[in-house]
């Protein structure tokens, strides 16, 4: 398996500007996280899909921020508009609803992350 | 109060020995335990998780939990300058989400 994708690696872009970053989970794992990643603040959950349907938005910072997953092998997470202090690096992961083996049910695999500057 | 706490260090070990780092959680309806490993600039990766009292022994890594007393605690033996990185400890509630601490930078030195 190719693992859980991440698309672009990097960004840099203007204060003002939309930003969107995309994921593509491990195959058949039903639930996806987004994270973000700072210095001071460590790892913080924004939002996390089951099914593709929202589960939890309660991590996500303002309302310029958005995350959708229209498929279950794609989701997206938009900062519009994007300022400085939304500078971090941004992970997705994924896992798998248990099924015969709960041993790994809550292990989430990460994607290599988006690092984002803003400008 | 964060819910998942560590030192952030760094932990300094010489070649050889025993890394110990440890993780205290808030939520005592926790149920599942995790240590992940991050490289500089890297995506954290899985090592070990725990989901009982007591021991739990993979290769080099020794994963130890205390619900009575809320910590997880982590051993490197046989520490290698490779194993220098940043821990996190994750804990979560059976609702999927994971609650992570900012994480233990340990520095093995040569």
């Amino acid at each position: 398996d190719a693992g859980v994708i991440q698309s672009p690696r990097h960004e840099v872009t203007e204060m003002g500007q939309e930003v969107t970053l995309r994921c593509k989970p491990i195959s058949g794992h039903d639930y996806l996280f987004w994270y973000r990643q700072t210095m001071m603040r460590g790892l913080e959950l924004l939002i996390y899909f089951n099914n593709n349907v929202p589960i939890d938005d309660s991590g996500m910072p303002e309302d310029r921020f958005s995350a959708k997953m229209p498929n279950a092998s794609f989701s997206t997470l938009k900062i519009q508009p994007s300022e400085p202090r939304d500078s971090a690096v941004y992970f997705c992961a994924s896992s798998l609803t248990p099924g015969t083996s709960r041993r790994m049910a809550d292990t989430q695999y990460f994607g290599p992350g988006t690092r984002l500057t803003v400008l | 109060q964060k819910e998942v706490e560590q030192n952030s260090g760094p932990l300094s070990v010489p070649e050889g020995a025993i890394a110990s780092l440890n993780c205290t959680y808030s939520d005592r309806g926790s149920q599942s335990f995790f240590w992940y490993r991050q490289y500089s600039g890297k995506s954290p990766e899985l090592i070990m998780f725990i989901y009982s009292n007591g021991d739990k022994e993979d290769g080099r890594f020794t994963a130890q939990l205390n619900k009575a007393s809320q910590y997880v605690s982590l051993l490197i033996r046989d520490s290698q300058p490779s194993d220098s990185a940043t821990y996190l400890c994750a804990v979560g509630t059976g609702r999927r989400a994971l609650t992570f601490g900012s994480g233990t930078r340990l520095q093995v030195q040569p």
